[in-house]
């Protein structure tokens, strides 16, 4: 079963304007993390974003934050006031925190920022 | 945070040919992986590299074709044995420095190609 779905494979937004990129997974562990990266054209993964099961409040990183619904089992990334180097892929991912507890990642999501 | 380097960059083989990979991360970690990513596709998780023993393989990955080693905390490789043309991807080291924790870095990744 697919752990982690992003159905968006890809999104365009205005310079400068909001956009939400859609993460559902799936768990019955008690305890995971869910992380956002971004990955642009060179191939670094980069980690933008971190929320533990546990924790109450939404995760928040300067531009990014992350609308946590656990009840829903989504984790949307927000970035706000996007910029054109926001352009690359979006990956969610999860840990469940029995097991291996290694990352298992979404399928992505293109992003596009337009001037 | 930890920083993670990843020799080579990337290569061309050739069909029926190894490559070892090398991963260096600046501090002591916990856990390494490393991950796949072929063309277009998301991040696969090969393995979880065991400091002082046999590294634990994902199901379709074995141990003859993705032999990999930990000799201490900062350092891993794996090697990509007689190689073909569907083995070109990217390959990604991964550490995280304690078991359950909010980030887990990424080296900056070996693309390989398999003529």
């Amino acid at each position: 079963a697919q752990k982690i779905t992003q159905t968006q494979p890809g999104m365009f937004v205005q310079e400068k304007e909001a956009v939400t990129l859609d993460c559902t997974y799936d768990t019955s562990d008690p305890s995971y993390g869910l992380f956002w990266y971004k990955q642009p054209s060179s191939g670094e993964m980069i980690f933008l974003i971190y929320q533990g099961s546990y924790d109450q409040q939404n995760a928040t990183e300067g531009r990014y934050s992350l609308n946590f619904q656990k009840a829903r089992k989504s984790a949307n990334l927000v970035i706000s006031a996007s910029q054109l180097g926001d352009s690359a892929m979006y990956f969610c991912a999860m840990r469940e925190d029995t097991g291996r507890r290694a990352l298992t990642f979404g399928s992505g999501t293109r992003l596009q920022v337009q001037p | 945070s930890a920083v993670i380097s990843q020799k080579p960059s990337r290569d061309i083989c050739q069909r029926g040919t190894s490559l070892t990979i090398q991963c260096q991360v600046d501090s002591q970690v916990t856990m390494m992986f490393w991950y796949r990513q072929q063309p277009g596709q998301s991040l696969t998780l090969i393995a979880t590299a065991n400091q002082g023993s046999e590294a634990t393989y994902e199901s379709g990955f074995v141990i003859d074709k993705f032999p990999i080693s930990r000799p201490n905390l900062t350092f891993s490789t794996l090697t990509v044995s007689n190689m073909s043309p569907e083995d070109s991807s990217i390959y990604l080291c991964s550490a995280r420095q304690r078991l359950s924790t909010d980030t887990q870095y990424f080296g900056p990744g070996t693309r390989l190609t398999v003529l």
